[in-house]
């Protein structure tokens, strides 16, 4: 069964830095592409990033494009997303997806259930 | 603002069959598939239906996916309570080089 566990939310400070992991089980990871989504309190969803099966190709929104980077560890089956100068508008809960289909960018097919980053100080 | 616009709301009742917008722009919904997504408060969002009519194994026949042009909509057959959820579309955007969601919409059933 495709498991996807986030982890590294929290209280970040204005200006400051977090990393999000996720963790992933019950597929070949390699063979995906995965993407970051977020959902600020009382919005609706937005996608921030994604990263090709081999991590060679990233995309970004314009909103995190130069503050937040995103990267993945294969041999760990390990997604991050790295989160600098973080602003008070990132405060929300984000969710590491999986791709429904191996090799493409279709859509996340599966989703974690989040991790709740909030900036404040 | 959202670049995929969806109507805020929509409401059924038991049974009635209801249908969610979403409309685009050339780059975006014009040039590529649409997604759907139902997502409940507190839970993981799901995918309903991908390359604009696809549906991914366990979810049900009732839902179905189109798309004309820039267009694109969801329809709910047979509608049920537990339908009542939030409803995105999202597709790929040349023009940013990336995916983007609509605003979302939220269904009722009354």
């Amino acid at each position: 069964e495709v498991q996807l566990v986030e982890s590294g939310g929290g209280l970040g400070q204005p200006g400051g830095s977090l990393r999000l992991s996720c963790a992933a089980s019950g597929f070949t990871f390699s063979n995906y592409a995965m993407s970051w989504v977020r959902q600020a309190p009382g919005k609706g969803l937005e996608w921030v990033s994604l990263i090709s099966g081999s991590g060679d190709s990233t995309f970004y929104a314009d909103s995190v494009k130069g503050r937040f980077t995103i990267s993945r560890d294969n041999s760990k089956s390990t997604l991050f997303l790295q989160m600098n100068s973080l602003r008070a508008e990132d405060t929300a809960v984000y969710y590491c997806a999986k791709e429904v289909l191996s090799g493409t960018y279709y859509g996340s097919g599966w989703w974690g259930q989040g991790s709740l980053v909030t900036v404040s100080s | 603002q959202s670049v995929l616009t969806q109507p805020p709301s929509a409401s059924g009742t038991p049974g009635q069959r209801v249908t969610i917008s979403c409309s685009g722009t050339s780059s975006s919904i014009g040039s590529n598939t649409v997604n759907w997504y139902q997502h409940l408060p507190g839970t993981a969002p799901k995918l309903l239906i991908y390359r604009s009519n696809q549906r991914p194994s366990g979810v049900p026949d009732r839902f179905s996916g189109s798309k004309s042009g820039t267009s694109a909509s969801l329809a709910i057959s047979g509608l049920q309570s537990e339908d009542e959820a939030d409803y995105y579309c999202a597709a790929w955007d040349d023009s940013v080089n990336g995916r983007v969601f609509g605003g979302g919409t939220k269904l009722t059933v009354l």
